[in-house]
């Protein structure tokens, strides 16, 4: 089955690294959303794409994290001098889109995640 | 700002008890209200959703009860089994694709043999 794909599944990082989180959304879905889950907690949003244009990135936390979609199909969330609050497991989600005169139940489906540790 | 509460935190049931789970909302402008399963070490997947212009959802053994007024929904879970052990999390949209979801704190639910 082609879902939505992430990797790599955990990475490790020491305090100050930069790191890249690579997301493979499902085939021909334009919307993708990146949220971020800190431990038992629920995931919270970062930014959002519609094909490769980043239409909200008003949940990022900091200019430390960056994201792209440079041909609106793969995304990658980039998190430069990272710190030990990165610590989290980063979702990518992808959704159809919404169509015109289309269903308005646009369902996202999420990947398995990228627990990111920083030391 | 917290605009989607989850009750309670934890939950323990017996196989074939019913499982309830509540979500208070706080933004009138919300207008999807999806339940989401997570297991250890997956993502969320949809369970069920509901648009606030029906009270009631029964998909199976899922059923989610929608009260606008109040603004408050929940989970109701008949017959459950050990497989449904899971964390549950209530979130909630504004418009169409390209909204985020708004989750809430999440419930681990735990089904006894």
């Amino acid at each position: 089955g082609a879902g939505v794909s992430q990797s790599p599944r955990y990475k490790v990082a020491k305090r100050g690294q930069d790191v890249a989180l690579r997301c493979d959304p499902i085939s021909g879905h334009v919307s993708l959303f990146w949220y971020q889950q800190a431990l038992g907690q629920g995931p919270e949003f970062l930014t959002y794409f519609q094909n490769e244009a980043q239409l909200d990135k008003s949940g990022l936390p900091s200019d430390r994290f960056f994201a792209e979609r440079p041909e609106g199909s793969v995304s990658t969330l980039k998190i430069q001098r990272t710190q030990k609050e990165d610590s989290a497991v980063y979702l990518c989600a992808s959704s159809l889109g919404y169509k015109r005169g289309g269903p308005r139940t646009d369902t996202q489906y999420f990947g398995p995640g990228t627990r990111l540790t920083v030391l | 700002q917290q605009q989607v509460k989850q009750s309670p935190q934890s939950l323990i049931v017996q196989k074939g008890g019913i499982s309830i789970i509540n979500c208070a909302y706080e933004n009138t402008a919300f207008d999807y209200f999806p339940w989401y399963q997570q297991f250890p070490g997956k993502g969320p997947a949809l369970l069920i959703a509901i648009r606030p212009d029906v009270s009631e959802k029964k998909e199976g053994r899922f059923t989610i009860s929608f009260n606008k007024s109040a603004k408050q929904f929940s989970l109701h879970i008949m017959d459950s089994q050990p497989g449904d052990s899971a964390t549950y999390f209530c979130a909630a949209r504004r418009g169409p694709s390209g909204s985020r979801l708004t989750f809430g704190e999440g419930t681990q639910l735990t089904v006894n043999p």
